[in-house]
């Protein structure tokens, strides 16, 4: 079945630092680009991060620049988000989404929570 | 930053009615735009693409058109399984700063 599986959600502190996964399975994971998008509680869509396949060439929102770093990992089929000085904003559930520009398959997501 | 604006924030309609919902974008983007459909606790699914190309799987009564800076989204008889959110994205820049429409709420009247 071609799915993605994200991980790695959770309560931390303002300040701190979360990194989330996302299981790859059921298509050639080395050929698609990759994204995160994420969704605050009641709120729409925000795209926050792009990798590339070829080169892990990495894109970010202004909004993350400088705070998170998306990384894959080709061999075990997996995407990562390295989030670093997280905010009460940016709570949410993150997604992580295949293809450039449309994103044609999405994860379940997992839930970040920032707060004290 | 291309803002994109949906209209109206939520629909009201009854199953067998046609829904038509908007996105405005703040400037031209050609026909790079793709819709979205998301259930109450599910991820979103990708609808149509190249503003009016269903996605695979999608069924004939969704219908996208528009180009430049309006675009439309047609459901022409809502089933029970289409009360959910609609989404619109841009997907027009390079490096990327995609952005999406904050959402449409078919709801069931």
């Amino acid at each position: 079945e071609v799915q993605l599986v994200e991980s790695g959600g959770g309560l931390v502190q303002p300040g701190g630092s979360l990194r989330l996964s996302c299981a790859a399975s059921g298509f050639i994971f080395s050929s698609y680009e990759m994204n995160w998008v994420r969704q605050a509680p009641g709120k729409g869509l925000e795209w926050v991060s792009y990798v590339s396949n070829i080169d892990s060439t990495a894109h970010y929102a202004d909004s993350v620049k400088g705070r998170f770093t998306i990384t894959r990992d080709n061999a075990k089929n997996s995407l990562y988000l390295q989030m670093n000085s997280l905010r009460a904003e940016d709570t949410a559930v993150y997604y992580c989404a295949r293809d450039r520009r449309v994103f044609n398959l999405w994860g379940r997501g997992t839930l970040v929570t920032v707060s004290s | 930053e291309i803002v994109m604006t949906q209209s109206p924030a939520t629909l009201s309609l009854s199953p067998g009615d046609r829904a038509t919902l908007s996105c405005r974008a703040s400037q031209s983007i050609g026909s790079d735009l793709a819709w979205y459909q998301q259930r109450p606790g599910q991820a979103p699914r990708l609808l149509i693409y190249g503003a009016s190309t269903r996605a695979t799987g999608v069924p004939g009564r969704f219908g996208g058109s528009g180009s430049g800076t309006e675009f439309t989204l047609t459901i022409s008889s809502l089933q029970s399984e289409d009360f959910a959110v609609y989404y619109c994205q841009q997907y027009t820049n390079w490096p990327p700063r995609w952005t999406f429409g904050q959402g449409t709420n078919v709801e069931i009247k």
